[in-house]
């Protein structure tokens, strides 16, 4: 069975520095997606990025980049420039190919800005 | 506005009393999920729809049920809670494949007493 784990429950960055989200997986399937949510005070869940297996090239979106070492079974996202926006919950997240292509969930990282 | 909605978002029940949880997109995705929130957790499947008819179990699905009769709807219905089901519920939805990704709803925060 797939697993996620995210070491770090809580993390604090300054505003405009860098800082970057642990993830590490477990699985025996050899082209999967990963997935960054981002889980504001309003709970609403929000996809933040995503990462094919099978690309070697590490995805990118405006200011968040994950670093994606597959050998390595590791998915660390990097949040440039911070902003008091960016304060949430953040889920690292494993989706599984067939049976219930359901999302495995690590437990979370609780990301403080401060200004 | 493509979205997932649930009803309702909020809700305080006591132990036995039957209730339903709405879950409805309109992205006419053929995929649906449920999820449960609970803190130092993560987020866990309790049920999932490939289509409709189509239902099966997640990871913790003791005390739940679903059904699928029409694509856009997934209700999650709890027959007799309790209060370990206290909990923050996510409905989800995508096209099928695991490549996609999955849109969810709102939540909804329940608290069985």
């Amino acid at each position: 069975a797939q697993t996620v784990t995210q070491s770090q429950p809580e993390m604090s960055v300054q505003e405009a520095e860098t800082v970057t989200l642990s993830c590490t997986y477990d699985t025996s399937e050899s082209d999967y997606y990963l997935f960054w949510y981002k889980q504001p005070p309003s709970r609403q869940m929000i996809l933040v990025i995503r990462q094919e297996a099978y690309k070697q090239q590490n995805a990118t979106e405006n200011r968040f980049s994950v670093n994606f070492q597959k050998a390595a079974k590791s998915f660390s996202l990097k949040i440039s420039d911070s902003q008091l926006g960016d304060a949430a919950m953040y889920f690292c997240a494993y989706r599984t190919q067939g049976g219930s292509e359901k999302l495995v969930f690590g437990k979370g990282t609780k990301l403080t800005v401060n200004p | 506005e493509a979205q997932v909605t649930q009803n309702p978002r909020y809700l305080i029940t006591v132990t036995g009393k039957k209730l339903t949880v709405t879950c409805s997109q309109n992205m006419n995705h053929e995929y649906m999920s449920w999820y449960r929130q609970d803190p130092g957790l993560g987020l866990r499947q309790i049920y999932y729809s490939m289509n409709v008819e189509v239902t099966d179990k997640g990871d913790v699905p003791e005390g739940y049920k679903v059904s699928r009769k029409e694509k856009r709807n997934f209700p999650l219905i709890l027959e007799s809670p309790s209060p370990n089901q206290t909990s923050l519920y996510f409905c989800a939805s995508s096209p099928q494949g695991y490549y996609n990704e999955q849109f969810f709803g709102p939540g909804t925060r329940l608290t069985v007493l």
